[in-house]
């Protein structure tokens, strides 16, 4: 079936450490997305990506970085730098822009 | 101002009762409007897609959008303990330029 694969499902990060978090879908779609969910909150944009070997910084982008190699794949790492991390991270993605976006089943980061 | 404002909630409201939600927007451009569900721990699912104005009906749930108040609304019949969730509406501009914006979330609970 076609969709978005997000893994792990949890994540537990020491202090300065980096974590990458794992995206893949197999909807031959373009654009791919990173969002954080903080409990009883909506989603805010990290980055985002169009294409491949390109990408741009979204509403909070300072501690995160990302990569964009291949057209299935977008991972995000959560650098040491980010100084509050525990959040539900929400991997999307679309065809264009403006349409609807499919989401994976998200990871859930901690701080040990 | 938020381009998109949704209440937070908690709504809560007894099985089989007719539940209205709510968003509201400022950026006229706004074409395509879009309703999510977001079960607890899981990604986002799309539940309604519309463009421009009218009304999009689905089994239980019907879509409304009302562009010359900058309103849309969700409605869910027969409401089931199932349905308890989190309902995020989104929107975008015509132009395949243009991101997605997601209004921030309303809980919804379904008492038995």
């Amino acid at each position: 079936d076609g969709g978005i694969t997000q893994s792990p499902k949890y994540l537990f990060r020491k202090e300065g450490q980096n974590v990458t978090l794992s995206c893949e879908q197999n909807l031959n779609h373009d654009a791919m997305y990173w969002y954080r969910q903080d409990p009883g909150q909506g989603l805010r944009l990290i980055y985002y990506s169009q294409i491949v070997n390109d990408f741009q910084k979204g509403d909070i982008a300072e501690g995160y970085s990302v990569s964009r190699e291949k057209k299935e794949s977008f991972p995000l790492t959560v650098t040491s730098a980010q100084k509050n991390p525990t959040a539900f991270y929400l991997c999307a993605s679309n065809g264009q822009l403006n349409q609807p976006q499919h989401f994976g089943d998200g990871t859930r980061l901690s701080i040990l | 101002q938020k381009e998109v404002e949704q209440d937070p909630g908690p709504l809560s409201v007894p099985e089989g009762a007719i539940v209205s939600l709510n968003c509201t927007y400022s950026n006229s451009a706004f074409q395509y409007f879009m309703w999510y569900r977001q079960y607890s721990r899981k990604g986002p699912e799309l539940l309604m897609y519309t463009y421009s104005s009218g009304n999009k009906e689905d089994g239980r749930f019907t879509a409304q959008v009302d562009k010359s108040s900058k309103y849309i609304s969700l409605f869910i019949r027969d409401s089931q303990p199932s349905d308890s969730a989190t309902y995020l509406c989104a929107m975008s501009e015509k132009s395949s330029a243009s991101k997605i914006i997601f209004g921030s979330g309303t809980r919804l609970s379904i008492r038995p």
